[in-house]
Formats: C-alpha cells, sequence, structure tokens
C-alpha cells in the first residue's frame, strides 16, 4: 500500500527555526517533493528531493533519505506567513504522485 | 496567477446532479492532473493525463470521468452527486520533466446541497 505520514498540527514562534518531518511508505519512488498550500488556496511547489541529503533554498531545506524512507523540511527564521500547511508528496513512478494528509503549522508572534 | 485556469470558481448543486469542471494548463505542460480535497483531508489523486491520453488513475469514484481535449483543456464530469462529494477539485499540470513539480489551479469548490 501507500502511506505518508506527517504531524497534524505543529506551533512555532515568529523568528525561530522548525522541522517538519515526513516519512513514507510506498511500492515506488522517484522523488520526493514538498508544497505550502494556505488555507482555501492552491498547493504552491516549494522542493524536490531525488537524491540523499540536504538541498538548501533561501530560508527553506529539504532532507532526504531514501533509505529510512524519511524527509523532513526546515523553516529558518520563521515569518507569520509561513502559516500554512505543507504536503509532503511521494512521485511514486507511473504517474501518480501521492500526497500526505498535510502538516497544519501556526507561527506565533 | 499560475497559469493554470480552472472554471467555475465555486459550484452549488443539489445531490443527484451532473456538473463538469474545467482546467487549461500552463502553456507548454502536456500533463494534467485532477486531486480531490475534502475538508481537513489530504490531496487524494484522481486522474492524469498526457498530451489526451490517460496515463494514470486514482481512486476515482465510476460517477467521475475525465478527458483532455487536443487543445489540451481539461473537463472533470462528476455525476450522480451526493454530500460527501461536497470539496474542493484542483487541476495541476507539469512539464516533461517532473523536477519542478506541479503548477496548481486555484480549484473549483464544489457544494452539493
Amino acid at each position: 500500500g501507500q502511506n505518508i505520514d506527517q504531524p497534524t498540527e505543529m506551533t512555532a514562534t515568529e523568528g525561530a527555526i522548525v522541522q517538519i518531518n515526513c516519512t513514507y511508505q510506498t511500492s515506488g519512488f522517484n522523488g520526493l517533493f514538498w508544497y505550502q498550500q494556505h488555507a482555501g488556496e492552491a498547493p504552491t511547489f516549494l522542493s524536490y528531493n531525488v537524491l540523499d541529503g540536504l538541498e538548501e533554498k533561501g530560508r527553506f531545506s529539504s532532507f532526504l533519505s531514501r533509505s529510512k524512507g524519511y524527509s523532513y523540511l526546515l523553516l529558518k527564521e520563521l515569518q507569520m506567513k509561513d502559516s500554512a500547511s505543507y504536503l509532503c508528496a511521494v512521485d511514486t513512478g507511473g504517474f501518480k504522485t501521492i500526497f500526505g494528509a498535510g502538516t497544519r503549522l501556526f507561527v506565533k508572534a | 496567477d499560475s497559469g493554470v485556469t480552472q472554471t467555475p470558481k465555486h459550484l452549488i448543486t443539489a445531490t443527484g446532479q451532473r456538473v463538469t469542471l474545467r482546467c487549461s494548463p500552463r502553456s507548454g505542460d502536456l500533463s494534467v492532473y485532477w486531486y480531490q480535497q475534502s475538508l481537513d483531508q489530504g490531496l487524494q489523486f484522481l486522474i492524469q493525463y498526457y498530451n489526451g491520453e490517460e496515463r494514470a488513475k486514482g481512486n476515482i469514484l465510476e460517477r467521475f470521468s475525465a478527458q483532455q481535449f487536443p487543445d489540451l483543456h481539461s473537463e472533470l464530469n462528476l455525476s450522480s452527486l451526493e454530500l460527501g462529494d461536497s470539496a474542493l477539485y484542483f487541476c495541476a499540470s507539469s512539464p516533461p520533466d517532473g523536477d519542478r513539480g506541479y503548477t496548481f489551479g486555484s480549484g473549483t469548490r464544489l457544494t452539493v446541497v
């Protein structure tokens, strides 16, 4: 079966660092995406990891360990506008990308 | 504006009815994906088309069907609607190399009453 697990909710303080974890068990794996989705809006692409290791893009970084079926999204210097849901998604091959239920992040002042 | 256009933005209809949701992909993208997102739930993959051909199917109900036309726009048809079909329906498109992820449209919010 296909399973992607993320925490349901997280709360962090403005200016801090937060790490959102994602574990997956899928029948195939080509790569892992992270998307940001504000309430009622479309998801927007953040990152794509194919190989193990850390990819940094400004305040956001994403890490992948294929052997452990694990990824995390690291957000630094948190801002209020980072309050959103963060979706972990696996490209399982066969033209299917499966999404996790998302982690709702609340950033407080 | 993401470049992916979905219409209508909102739709309210009664149980048992049929509706059609429309999507125009971003210029140059050949793939179109349909996802359903119910309240507080993740994105559920419905179906994917590539250049007019069906490529992959998810947990799409038999009451639902889709197609992609020669101009690459796509339509998702939902029939015999039930209350549980109320959800946000997103269309996304992607270029041939998939490492830039999907570009999503703003979605159609369907409410079945």
